[in-house]
């Protein structure tokens, strides 16, 4: 158990342009899922904080413009890194928090490795 | 400030040499450690968490071990397959969703 799934794993994409990741919590519900970024040779960032049903919460200077959050269901949180440019291009990781036993355990996705050209 | 550091940064290691990776955190509160194996181009995947002081978990050629201000992550005799790289990450006791993550230890096992 404990299954999160991120789409795509790879895309490349035009600078100006707009990309969607998702992140599902495949046999799970996640009211709280993670948005994290991970430069090469460097731990994850967090960038934001998703919540079901409502605004999500940014960390300290991330543009909430650029990098647009929704998480409209208790499984899907979407990422859409709007007009995109080269140093948008990361690794950027999805993680859903899991209550089990009365603890709270953080599981992630498999990454998105976003180039814009 | 709270902060989370692992060492050494990158390990190399004979097939079957058995050695330790380390995380030292200082956190105003611990909920609980979290270690997570990363490879090449992929997301952490879950491996343990310890939440009190002496607590130890092993999984085949992994145990860790928690201590009031570290946590070791130990390997024997380790395999080819295990090369990877190990992260920690400290649980804000205040806010349980609130996870402070070290850079990460990067093992390299040499058949």
């Amino acid at each position: 158990g404990a299954v999160v799934s991120q789409h795509p794993s790879r895309v490349i994409c035009k600078s100006g342009t707009s990309v969607k990741i998702e992140c599902r919590s495949l046999d799970f519900q996640a009211t709280t899922m993670f948005w994290y970024r991970q430069f090469p040779k460097q731990s994850l960032m967090l960038m934001a904080t998703s919540n079901e049903g409502s605004k999500a919460t940014y960390e300290q200077g991330v543009e909430k413009d650029k990098f647009l959050i929704n998480h409209a269901s208790l499984t899907l949180s979407t990422l859409t890194v709007t007009s995109a440019h080269p140093e948008d291009s990361s690794f950027y990781i999805c993680s859903a928090t899991l209550v089990r036993q009365l603890n709270t355990e953080a599981f992630f996705g498999q990454g998105t490795r976003l180039t814009v050209v | 400030e709270d902060q989370v550091t692992q060492s050494p940064e990158a390990l190399r290691l004979q097939e079957g040499e058995s050695s330790s990776l380390n995380c030292s955190y200082t956190v105003s509160g611990l909920r609980g450690l979290f270690w997570y194996r990363q490879d090449p181009g992929k997301g952490p995947e879950f491996l343990f968490t310890l939440y009190s002081a002496g607590e130890e978990k092993e999984k085949e050629r992994l145990k860790a071990t928690l201590t009031k201000k570290e946590s070791f992550l130990h390997i024997t005799a380790p395999k080819p397959e295990d090369s990877a790289t190990y992260l920690c990450a400290v649980q804000d006791a205040n806010n349980f969703n609130k996870f402070y993550f070290g850079s990460g230890t990067k093992l390299n096992v040499k058949p």
